[in-house]
């Protein structure tokens, strides 16, 4: 079955930090997302990308970068974590753009 | 101000009953809607879209669409506990971009 894939689940971090979010799909899609989540704001985009090797910014990029190795996989890089950036980050994938998104189960960060 | 406005926040049913959500929107730029249920622990799934003003159907789910009021509404008739989960609606422009409610939990009493 088709799936998204995030590592880790769960992370501690500390303030000033770097942190490594890692998503991976086996669906074949070409675009992958990065979205956090907050109490009350429902989902924000923070970068995309619809090709390896090339990334796009969301509405919400401060602070974080990107990066598409491969068509299977794309990180969130926060290299230095801030207190608010405490928030369930969510990986997804489409095909072809359109917003019938497959989503992973989520990565709780908690930024200390 | 949010672009995309969910109402109620909250919302309790009976099983077997008709749970109905409501969005908002105030930009005139969007093309279409998703909805997105959310279940507790895990990523949001896509329910259904919506482009064409009037009602769409699948299975126990019809979402309707005005545009002239830019208001979409989602019902869901003979609720089920497992329906019981966190509702998004999602507006989206011609660059495919969704713009995200802040989302309405839907609780089923059985």
């Amino acid at each position: 079955e088709a799936a998204v894939t995030q590592s880790p689940r769960s992370k501690v971090a500390v303030t000033g930090g770097k942190v490594t979010l890692s998503c991976h799909q086996t669906n074949n899609h070409d675009y992958m997302y990065w979205y956090r989540q907050d109490t009350g704001h429902g989902l924000r985009l923070i970068h995309y990308s619809y090709v390896a090797d090339s990334t796009e910014k969301g509405d919400i990029p401060d602070g974080y970068k990107a990066s598409r190795p491969s068509q299977e996989n794309f990180s969130l890089i926060l290299e230095l974590a801030s207190l608010s950036q405490t928030a369930v980050y969510f990986c997804a994938s489409s095909d072809t753009g359109v917003p019938d998104y497959t989503f992973g189960s989520g990565t709780r960060l908690l930024v200390i | 101000q949010q672009k995309v406005q969910q109402s109620p926040e909250s919302l309790s049913v009976p099983e077997g009953g008709m749970a109905s959500l409501n969005c908002t929107s105030s930009d005139r730029n969007f093309q279409y809607f998703w909805w997105y249920r959310q279940h507790s622990g895990e990523g949001p799934k896509a329910l259904m879209s919506i482009f064409s003003d009037g009602d769409k159907k699948e299975g126990r789910f019809t979402a309707h669409l005005n545009k002239a009021s830019l208001h979409v509404s989602l019902h869901i008739r003979d609720s089920q506990p497992s329906d019981s989960a966190l509702y998004f609606c999602a507006g989206g422009d011609s660059n495919y971009q969704l713009i995200w409610g802040s989302g309405t939990k839907l609780i089923i009493k059985p």
